[in-house]
């Protein structure tokens, strides 16, 4: 199946910084990513859908402002935790498809544990 | 999106089949239903997908009701790297398609 690849897999930061979690899908283009976040023995509840070229689509509850999301190539979408909270520790998930309608593959995560 | 409907947890011994139910009454014609897995610290499994017909994979098969209002997933063999969550999932079309809403999903677990 096609492959998607997230960087950091961990990172621990100081309250107040900034935080930037790379997804790639690496044997396929996505016009489309799709951002979820994870809390502990809770389901994923999706953020914000990714665009290729344009601007992100943000989910009710999500403030666009701190959580900004860069699409800026077909194999490429970054999430940057701004002035990061230790309630913004989570685990962090990207998925991408190779079409729409299409299963999607996930990447495998991003803890990120705020101080 | 519609809402489905699974339980907590389920257990199985290994080698045996699994069962996994979901209810979705308020399905619509153009819902796709999709099952993912997620296990411990990882990204989400694709595992099978489905519209009106029963679907079979080297993964799995998925059983629809001929009304759609259910469905259920069957690992045929189950090992210990099945233990899982399973997430039934409806992918709608419109402004939507594409997205999958999470549910709370099903702990599976599987006892040697």
């Amino acid at each position: 199946g096609a492959v998607v690849s997230q960087h950091p897999s961990r990172v621990i930061c100081k309250s107040g910084t900034s935080v930037k979690i790379e997804c790639r899908s690496l044997d396929f283009q996505a016009t489309t990513m799709f951002w979820y976040r994870q809390f502990p023995k809770q389901s994923l509840m999706l953020m914000a859908t990714s665009n290729e070229g344009s601007k992100a689509t943000y989910e009710q509850g999500v403030e666009k402002d701190k959580f900004l999301i860069n699409h800026a190539s077909l194999t490429l979408s970054t999430l940057t935790v701004t002035s990061a909270h230790p309630e913004d520790s989570s685990f962090y998930i990207c998925s991408a498809s190779p079409g729409m309608g299409n299963e999607q593959f996930f990447g495998p995560g991003t803890r990120l544990t705020v101080l | 999106d519609a809402k489905t409907t699974q339980p907590n947890s389920m257990e199985s011994n290994e080698e045996e089949p699994v069962h996994l139910p979901c209810n979705h009454s308020t399905i619509s014609g153009t819902d796709y239903i999709h099952w993912y897995r997620q296990l411990p610290s990882q990204g989400p499994e694709y595992v099978i997908h489905g519209l009106t017909s029963n679907v079979n994979n080297r993964m799995a098969s998925l059983a629809i009701a001929e009304d759609r209002k259910s469905s259920t997933l069957i690992l045929h063999r189950a090992t210990l790297r099945d233990a899982a969550v399973y997430y039934c999932i409806l992918r709608g079309g419109g402004t939507s398609y594409g997205k999958l809403t999470f549910g709370q999903g099903t702990i599976l677990t599987v006892h040697p």
